[in-house]
């Protein structure tokens, strides 16, 4: 069981390009959210989605796109990367949209230079 | 505004030396509290889900309990391995979403 899966682990982009980072689950999670995690703020959501075709804004979206097309993928898209974005991207799962614990992955270390 | 402030930001023991982190927390209406541990260069790995004030939960050498406005990380005899950052976080009222401290470093000595 694989849980959920990130990649790539590292990437280095340069100010302009952009990218998208993959994110899957194999738990059947309907719940998908990603968060980004910077020294000394904690994790901060970025975008979440309730279900597939279904997606809502958090607490940093912008820049940020993503979709969810099915159950199992969540890719999060950087339209123009910023040195600002700079950070820990972790995806993360849970089986309902409230009250679970939401399961992890190992994460994207993304540095925009 | 939902707020969770973990204390200390760091904390350093010694094997077998018993502690508690804090995890305070301001929202309106708790659907329930969370505590995770991560290891560096890893995500975050649940250990517990409070849902109500009184609630105890214990694993291992762990045990999570829950006041209306905190919770507290109970680490007793503590071994190196769990040396970690432990991450509390709420769910507040009818929102979907997590909010997240900034957690505890902890460091375990032999």
């Amino acid at each position: 069981n694989a849980g959920v899966t990130q990649t790539p682990k590292f990437q280095v982009l340069k100010t302009g390009q952009s990218m998208t980072l993959q994110c899957a689950q194999d738990m059947n999670h309907e719940y998908m959210s990603w968060y980004r995690q910077d020294p000394g703020m904690g994790l901060r959501l970025i975008h979440y989605s309730v279900g597939a075709g279904i997606t809502d804004q958090g607490e940093v979206p912008n820049g940020y796109n993503v979709s969810r097309s099915t159950t199992e993928d969540f890719p999060l898209r950087l339209l123009s990367a910023a040195p600002s974005q700079t950070s820990v991207y972790f995806c993360a799962s849970s089986q309902g949209v409230r009250d679970q614990p939401q399961h992890f992955g190992d994460g994207t270390r993304l540095s925009i230079l | 505004e939902d707020q969770v402030t973990q204390s200390p930001e760091a904390l350093r023991l010694q094997e077998g030396e018993s502690s508690s982190l804090n995890c305070s927390y301001t929202v309106s209406g708790l659907r329930g509290l969370f505590w995770y541990r991560q290891d560096p260069g890893k995500g975050p790995e649940f250990l517990f889900t409070l849902y109500s004030a009184g609630e105890e939960k214990e694993k291992e050498r762990l045990k999570a309990t829950l006041t209306k406005k905190e919770s507290f990380l109970h680490i007793t005899a503590p071994k190196p391995e769990d040396s970690a950052t432990y991450l509390c976080a709420v769910q507040a009222g009818n929102t979907d979403k997590l909010i997240f401290g900034t957690g505890t470093r902890l460091q375990v000595f032999p």
